[in-house]
């Protein structure tokens, strides 16, 4: 199975300022064959089902705000909040969707408000 | 409204069983992969098992592989999860997801139902 790994496991941010969580699958999660890295990230409020806000590493879902964004390639990705907001605090996950199930998740980092 | 609502948790003894169903409503049901995540009290999310929109072809966590069986009924627009030979790790909230097809992104989540096997 590919692990995938993020740091740090929490953070916390000031409103306005930039809120950057990485993550790091053990092998490749691109797809050379349609230069696709097959990797999303998710946002989790306490009470409310996970919601989609990245996918193929760097497109955002529908309705997802621009300061949400995703970059990387191969192994290593990154998510940035470009200016946090209070409603963005949260758990976010990665996701590999590269090989055949298990499609696993990173292990969560947890967003705080300073 | 695209839409996914879970039923059928609730608390079981180890070593019993449990059926989840997920009703889907707002989209063609038989035209998407739809799956189970779950989610451990205090944990992060595991993958469980996935159905794809086309005919027979299931996958399984190891974790819960043989023990559980998922399945869907197109005509009803409803995905299940039998599970088996419950275990006291098998406790969590257990979501019913949506994607395109395989090896796509979950875009569309279900609220969850929560499993509890204690005795």
């Amino acid at each position: 199975d590919i692990v995938m790994t993020q740091s740090p496991d929490s953070l916390a941010v000031s409103l306005g300022e930039r809120a950057t969580i990485n993550c790091k699958s053990s092998q490749s999660v691109l797809y050379t064959s349609n230069n696709k890295n097959y990797l999303a990230w998710y946002q989790h409020k306490s009470g409310q089902p996970p919601k989609l806000l990245i996918y193929w590493a760097s497109t955002r879902e529908s309705g997802v705000p621009d300061r949400f964004s995703g970059s990387g390639s191969g192994t290593d990705f990154t998510l940035t909040i470009s200016s946090l907001q209070a409603e963005d605090a949260a758990v976010y996950y990665c996701q590999q969707y590269y090989t055949t199930p298990p499609y696993t998740f990173g292990q969560g980092t947890k967003l705080e408000i300073k | 409204e695209l839409q996914l609502v879970e039923s059928g948790g609730g608390l079981v003894q180890p070593g019993g069983s449990l059926r989840l169903s997920c009703a889907a409503s707002g989209f063609t049901f038989s035209s998407y992969t739809l799956h189970w995540v779950r989610q451990v009290p205090g944990k992060g999310l595991e993958f469980v098992s996935g159905i794809s929109r086309t005919v027979g072809r299931t996958y399984y966590a190891d974790t819960v592989k043989d023990r559980f069986t998922i399945s869907r009924d197109n005509s009803q627009s409803t995905l299940y999860l039998q599970m088996g030979s419950l275990r006291a790790e098998d406790t969590a909230v257990y979501y019913c997801v949506r994607s395109d097809r395989d090896f796509y992104a979950f875009d569309i989540w279900g609220r969850g139902t929560t499993v509890t096997v204690s005795s």
